[in-house]
């Protein structure tokens, strides 16, 4: 079983539209959950991080995390064209300081 | 501003050459890491470093090496390229700390005939 795992998609959602991007990890002893946003032929960049259970709100982006069901989520409120990229999931854990990162979700934002 | 910065963005080898990918942060972070990406596949963790002259192999080590001599430098190495390594190369670094996020040079994509 991997480690993080994502849908890849590809996701397709209108202009003005709310994405739901969606990552489960295996790890009941992870600490931290990350989301990067990769454009194409870019690097990942960092766009959310969250560490308790509950919502994490910056701008139009909104991190889940449910540790129960080992399950994050990233909301993009408001999508536009310029959110297109491939979505990343990440997970922390603490023992040995590895990341472990999820294949990635395509999204499209349709204008 | 936190910076990761790699030796090429595009590189073409030969088979067979010795490829040298470098990567320097100016975060002086502990923890150094360089992965390989290709479509479909996602990251994959080739090696990292938790401090200098320290290395440990990741999910993908064969065919590669790695020097950390200085804490800002991480160097890949690719003894005797092979096509299959045909890839883009991504360094990252980060401080140990749990909450510490990964940051990711610009990437190497490496063409290898």
């Amino acid at each position: 079983q991997k480690e993080v795992e994502q849908n890849s998609g590809p996701l397709s959602v209108p202009e003005g539209a709310i994405a739901s991007l969606n990552c489960t990890y295996s790890d009941r002893v992870s600490q931290s959950f990350f989301w990067y946003r990769q454009y194409s032929g870019k690097s990942p960049e960092l766009i959310m991080s969250i560490y308790s259970n509950g919502d994490k709100e910056d701008g139009r982006f909104t991190a889940q995390l449910n540790k129960a069901s080992q399950y994050v989520s990233l909301l993009i409120r408001d999508s536009q064209p310029s959110d297109s990229a491939t979505y990343l999931c990440a997970v922390n854990v603490n023992t040995g300081n590895q990341f472990y990162f999820g294949t990635g979700t395509s999204l499209t934002v349709i204008p | 501003d936190v910076k990761v910065t790699q030796s090429s963005r595009y590189l073409v080898k030969r088979t067979g050459e010795k490829v040298f990918l470098e990567c320097v942060q100016d975060m002086d972070h502990e923890n150094m890491f360089w992965y390989r990406q290709d479509p479909g596949l996602g990251l994959r963790l080739i090696y990292f470093s938790y401090d200098v002259k320290m290395k440990e192999k990741g999910d993908i080590p064969e065919g590669y090496s790695v020097s950390r001599e200085k804490k800002e430098r991480f160097s890949l190495i690719l003894e005797s390229a092979s096509t299959n390594q045909t890839s883009m190369y991504l360094c990252a670094s980060s401080n140990p700390q749990g909450r510490e996020t990964q940051y990711f040079g610009p990437g190497t994509r490496l063409l290898v005939l």
